[in-house]
């Protein structure tokens, strides 16, 4: 479904409770990020990563932590000190500089809601 | 870092009409510039994009266009349908970087009224 896959698609979480989010693309692409989506609020970048083993903070890291062991997978773990997770989070890749296409391609995304 | 502000936040046009979406972007070295349509429940799709050589572009009912100097872009759509309905993001970022990410928009709802 579009080269990029993100599950689950909806997720409880208690109170003082991990969560990981998969973010898995086919794509063969370089760069991947995830964004949390809030009404009115736009997307906003929480982490980002350019190659493997690589990742930076995006504007709004606290409270959350990635990893890139491959290519293909940038998971992304919402942790007990964030303590606003309630949101749809989107993931998205990117073939970066080297063909000159620069537009991302957006998973489905996980709607996540602390219970 | 790059800030992008978006207007209005919300549009209702009747079908048939124009509809305009503006965005502000604060970072002078920025030079990359793409829209995304998110409909209600989907992911974002990006549907044009425009480089800083470039001060237009279109692709049959919607249009860009960038404004260096006043570092302002602009989205268009003519005659509207019902299925431009949507959320559209406007974005920003430096593609001459190492450090590649968009910056985007909070986001215009529009309503296209049949």
């Amino acid at each position: 479904d579009g080269g990029i896959t993100q599950s689950p698609k909806y997720l409880f979480r208690k109170e003082g409770q991990n969560v990981t989010l998969s973010c898995e693309q086919n794509l063969n692409h370089d760069a991947m990020y995830w964004y949390r989506q809030d009404p009115g609020q736009g997307l906003r970048l929480i982490y980002y990563s350019q190659i493997v083993n690589d990742f930076q903070k995006g504007d709004i890291a606290e409270g959350y932590s990635v990893s890139r062991e491959k290519k293909e997978s940038f998971p992304l773990t919402v942790t007990s000190a964030q303590k606003n997770p309630t949101a749809f989070y989107l993931c998205a890749s990117s073939k970066f500089l080297r063909t000159g296409d620069y537009g991302y391609t957006f998973g489905s995304g996980t709607r996540l809601t602390v219970v | 870092g790059e800030n992008v502000e978006q207007h209005p936040s919300t549009l209702s046009v009747q079908e048939g009409d124009s509809a305009v979406i503006k965005c502000t972007y604060s970072d002078s070295a920025s030079n990359y510039f793409p829209w995304y349509k998110q409909e209600l429940g989907k992911r974002p799709q990006l549907i044009i994009d425009i480089r800083s050589n470039v001060g237009e572009k279109k692709d049959q009912r919607i249009a860009v266009t960038l404004n260096k100097t006043a570092k302002h872009f602009s989205l268009h759509i003519t005659e509207t349908q019902p299925e431009d309905s949507a959320v559209y993001f406007c974005a920003a970022t430096t593609v001459a970087s190492n450090d590649y990410k968009l910056s985007f928009g909070a986001g215009t709802t529009v309503t296209v009224r049949a």
